[in-house]
């Protein structure tokens, strides 16, 4: 089974507008971690926010932030002030169990483009 | 160095032959993974250290596939008898330990051909 959904394979923002990036997430363990990571067309993985499970506040990070709902098992990334540079593939993640051992998995990703 | 360093940044192979990755991690990181990216899609999962052993090899698409880290830190991903369908970005990332809230930093990545 999937343990990373994103439903969006494309998604368009006017700049600086508010964009949000759909993701859900499968798990049986109460411990895991939720990370979103962007990919420019240079290929470099840059890591942008994280979210625990037992985090009582949503993450933010600047314009990022993460809207986590337990129960729903969503964990959507908004970006605020859209900016040209924001363009690129997100990638939403999750490692289960905070003790270590697991991988980061992570979905099949949105390809965001930012319109001036 | 500053970040994860993955060597060769590209590499084209005949089918059938023999090729090594290599990623040098962040200093002092004892966590490390290699991940597999196809184009248009996630990273897939290859294979985890933790230190010099294999946490989690269940990645691996099959034997042709095999990697080391022998003394917890650089790693090689070696590849036996290539085939085209091996041609990807082999992405190899570091964290400063596997515990679940640390971060992993990625490499640019090796590109694979194989042809």
């Amino acid at each position: 089974a999937q343990k990373i959904t994103q439903t969006q394979p494309g998604m368009f923002v006017q700049e600086k507008e508010a964009v949000t990036l759909d993701c859900t997430y499968d798990t049986s363990d109460p411990s895991y971690g939720l990370f979103w990571y962007k990919q420019p067309s240079s290929g470099e993985m840059i890591f942008l926010i994280y979210q625990g499970s037992y985090d009582q506040q949503n993450a933010t990070e600047g314009r990022y932030s993460l809207n986590f709902q337990k129960a729903r098992k969503s964990a959507n990334l908004v970006i605020s002030a859209s900016q040209l540079g924001d363009s690129a593939m997100y990638f939403c993640a999750m490692r289960e169990g905070i003790r270590g051992n697991t991988p980061l998995v992570f979905g099949k990703g949105t390809r965001l483009s930012v319109i001036a | 160095g500053a970040g994860v360093s993955q060597t060769p940044s590209n590499k084209v192979t005949e089918k059938g032959k023999y090729v090594e990755l290599r990623c040098d991690p962040i200093s002092g990181h004892t966590a490390l993974y290699w991940y597999r990216q196809s184009l248009g899609q996630g990273p897939e999962f290859l294979i985890y250290f933790q230190g010099t052993g294999a946490a989690d090899d269940s990645g691996l698409p099959n034997d042709r596939f095999f990697a080391v880290r022998p003394e917890g830190s650089v790693s090689t991903l070696k590849i036996q008898r290539t085939e085209r369908g091996d041609s990807a970005v082999y992405l190899c990332a570091s964290s400063l330990t596997g515990m679940g809230n640390t971060e992993a930093f990625f490499g640019q990545g090796t590109r694979l051909t194989v042809v």
